[in-house]
């Protein structure tokens, strides 16, 4: 079946550096989508990339989708305490007939 | 617009207990997820619903998992009987459409505890 893996799994940083997770599928996608939960949280919904190559961005969070639709990245420029929790990528393959399929997470844990 | 409605919050059984989660998902989104997130991992998908009809289960143990959405709004999931290792957080997700990139919209989730 389709796996979706993330590296790392845990991230250490100081209040104002830089932080990205990746995103890596074992089957080609439809589109992949990241989410945010906080500790004690559900996961909530950030983006969803379609096209190959597409990058997005969201204040200081830049999305990218790979060229060939098997992996994707996000980076948070000059991370705040706000920015704490679990990053999920989520892969779906398309056609309507199975959900999402989640990664493991990245979980970002920030020293002030 | 409202979330999805979930409940119990938290759930402690014994082990071959029964024990059964509901969830309300948003007015108008027909495809409803049931999703297992065991502690430190990504959810998993159980079983997907469009309206009232499974579109996959692939991933739910039928031997004791079972789900319904009758009238294509809210859904019910069962769990009888109960393992231990069957405590996690039980999310139910929905969406409209993949189109539109909405993504999911997840509820608070059932917290469930296995004793």
């Amino acid at each position: 079946g389709q796996q979706v893996m993330q590296i790392p799994q845990y991230q250490h940083v100081q209040e104002g550096e830089d932080f990205t997770t990746y995103c890596n599928s074992s089957t080609t996608l439809s589109n992949i989508q990241w989410y945010k939960q906080r500790p004690g949280g559900h996961p909530v919904f950030l983006i969803q990339l379609v096209k190959s190559g597409e990058v997005k961005k969201q204040k200081r969070l830049t999305f990218q989708f790979g060229e060939a639709k098997k992996n994707s990245s996000l980076h948070i420029t000059a991370t705040q305490t706000t920015d704490v929790g679990t990053y999920f990528c989520a892969g779906y393959r398309g056609g309507g007939a199975d959900g999402l399929t989640f990664g493991k997470g990245t979980h970002l844990i920030i020293q002030p | 617009e409202a979330g999805v409605a979930q409940s119990p919050r938290y759930k402690i059984i014994e082990k071959r207990q029964s024990v059964a989660f509901w969830c309300n998902p948003i007015s108008g989104h027909a495809t409803l997820y049931w999703y297992q997130q065991i502690l430190g991992q990504g959810p998993k998908l159980l079983i997907q619903f469009q309206n009232n009809g499974v579109v996959d289960d692939s991933q739910l143990p039928k031997d004791r998992f079972s789900a319904e959405r009758l009238k294509g709004v809210d859904s019910t999931l069962k769990i009888q009987p109960a393992k231990l290792e069957d405590s996690a957080v039980y999310l139910c997700a929905s969406s409209f459409s993949f189109d539109r990139g909405s993504g999911y919209t997840f509820g608070s989730g059932t917290r469930l505890t296995v004793v």
